[in-house]
């Protein structure tokens, strides 16, 4: 249980092009989503928390015009990296959680989206 | 934002060994998690802590929850070569369902032959 996919897994796009990415969590529904990016040999870093059907929230530093999330249903959150330049090239991985009780809850991550921007 | 003090950076150890690494904030977390990720793939979860001085297990794995709730450890107990990885903790103010989590940098774990 607690599954999460993306895709695409790999995706090249040329410099000036917006690409869409999506989470989708398999066997449960996900009360909140959330977005990571990871540079090469480095730590994950929350870009942004969804919950659905709401606006997201996005971490200081992070673009939300450059970085849209649209959050549609309690399985799916994408992520559309608009404009994409080179420095936008990263792995960027989704997370979802659910709340088993109040305040308690785990995130299960996707395996990811290796994005390069030539 | 804020990153954990995660170490060590990198263990070289024999098929066998136990292993120990830990994580440390200056800031108090209400919830630990420890992860461990293979090259091109997403972390995956191996042991979540709730409360303070809690001590959990998986396997060879166990974990602790540190009472000043400011730092963890996992240890790994008889190694073996599937343990490969980088092991990240991570540390979130709520119940870790709500709030973003904040990882540590990552202990690459290498066994040697």
């Amino acid at each position: 249980g607690a599954v999460v996919s993306q895709h695409p897994s790999r995706v090249i796009c040329k410099s000036g092009t917006s690409v869409k990415i999506e989470c989708r969590s398999l066997d449960f529904q996900a009360t909140t989503m959330f977005w990571y990016r990871q540079f090469p040999k480095k730590s994950l870093m929350l870009m942004a928390t969804s919950n659905e059907g709401s606006k997201a929230t996005y971490e200081q530093g992070v673009e939300k015009d450059k970085f849209l999330i649209n959050h549609a249903s309690l399985t799916l959150s994408t992520l559309t990296v608009t404009s994409a330049h080179p420095e936008d090239s990263s792995f960027y991985i989704c997370s979802a959680s659910f709340r088993r009780m109040a305040d308690i809850g785990e995130q299960y991550f996707g395996p990811g989206t290796r994005l390069t921007v030539t | 934002g804020q990153q954990l003090n995660q170490s060590p950076q990198s263990m070289f150890i024999q098929e066998g060994e136990d292993v120990s690494m830990n994580c440390t904030s200056s800031s108090i977390f209400n919830t630990w998690l420890w992860y461990k990720q293979e090259p091109g793939e997403g972390p995956v979860l191996l042991i979540a802590l709730y409360k303070a001085g809690e001590l959990t297990s998986n396997g060879r794995l166990t974990a602790q929850f540190g009472i000043t709730r400011k730092d963890s450890f996992l240890n790994i107990s008889a190694s073996i070569p599937s343990d490969v990885g980088i092991y990240f903790c991570a540390g979130c103010y709520s119940g870790g369902g709500a709030d973003g989590l904040t990882f540590g940098k990552g202990t690459h774990l290498i066994i040697q032959p």
